[in-house]
């Protein structure tokens, strides 16, 4: 059974990063994408980036380029968000999602709430 | 406009049908339909449907997805409360290589 457990609720201040965390269990880390989304309160899902661990290949969506990094740990199955430069509008929840081969977000961890207070 | 438009909100009666529409408007290098997320309140969100494919594995056959030109659409049947939820749309854009979302429709069951 997949099974992705995030990283706890974090509260930050503006200015400063946040690394979150997200360990696969159950299954290989490094044949699947591993996408991170998010979602503001009272908006949509949005999509980071995603990252290939095998390969260690990142894509990240226009919005956050040079100030998000995605990174892979094989060796303890985690895969790391990290977004600096926090401000207000960096609210949310922070959810990670892995394919499953043939369909993509096919297993969700649990969300990591992230607050960005001035 | 470029990108996935959804409605806001759509409400339909407990038993009813409701389809959810997504028009897509991206770079999808032809591909065969969006993938369908449901998202409750406190969960994470759910794969309903990709690329009109077979359900994922434990998904309802209350569930499921078509597309008609660049409208692709999500079909519930026999509404239930526990579909009381917003669903996205979500489809990768080849030309910003990246995965792009509708603003999402919240469904309510009355």
């Amino acid at each position: 059974q997949v099974q992705l457990v995030q990283s706890g609720a974090e509260v930050k201040k503006s200015g400063s990063s946040v690394k979150v965390s997200c360990t696969v269990s159950g299954a290989t880390l490094s044949t699947y994408v591993i996408t991170w989304v998010r979602q503001a309160p009272g908006q949509g899902l949005e999509w980071m980036g995603r990252i290939i661990p095998h390969s260690g290949r990142a894509d990240y969506s226009q919005k956050f380029q040079g100030r998000v990094t995605i990174t892979a740990d094989e060796s303890t199955s985690a895969v790391y968000l990290e977004l600096r430069r926090l401000t207000s509008e960096d609210t949310a929840v922070y959810f990670c999602a892995r394919d499953s081969g043939s369909y993509p977000f096919a297993y969700w961890g649990q969300g990591s709430p992230v607050t960005v207070s001035s | 406009q470029a990108g996935l438009t959804q409605p806001p909100s759509v409400s339909r009666g407990l038993g009813q049908t409701a389809t959810l529409t997504c028009t897509v408007n991206i770079n999808t290098a032809g591909d065969q339909g969006p993938a369908w997320l449901q998202h409750r309140q406190g969960h994470p969100p759910k794969l309903l449907s990709y690329k009109n494919l077979n359900r994922p594995s434990g998904i309802s056959e209350r569930f499921s997805a078509s597309m008609s030109g660049s409208t692709a659409s999500l079909t519930i049947t026999g509404l239930q409360p526990e579909d009381e939820a917003d669903y996205y749309c979500s489809a990768w854009d080849s030309s910003l290589v990246a995965w792009v979302f509708g603003g999402g429709t919240k469904l309510t069951v009355l």
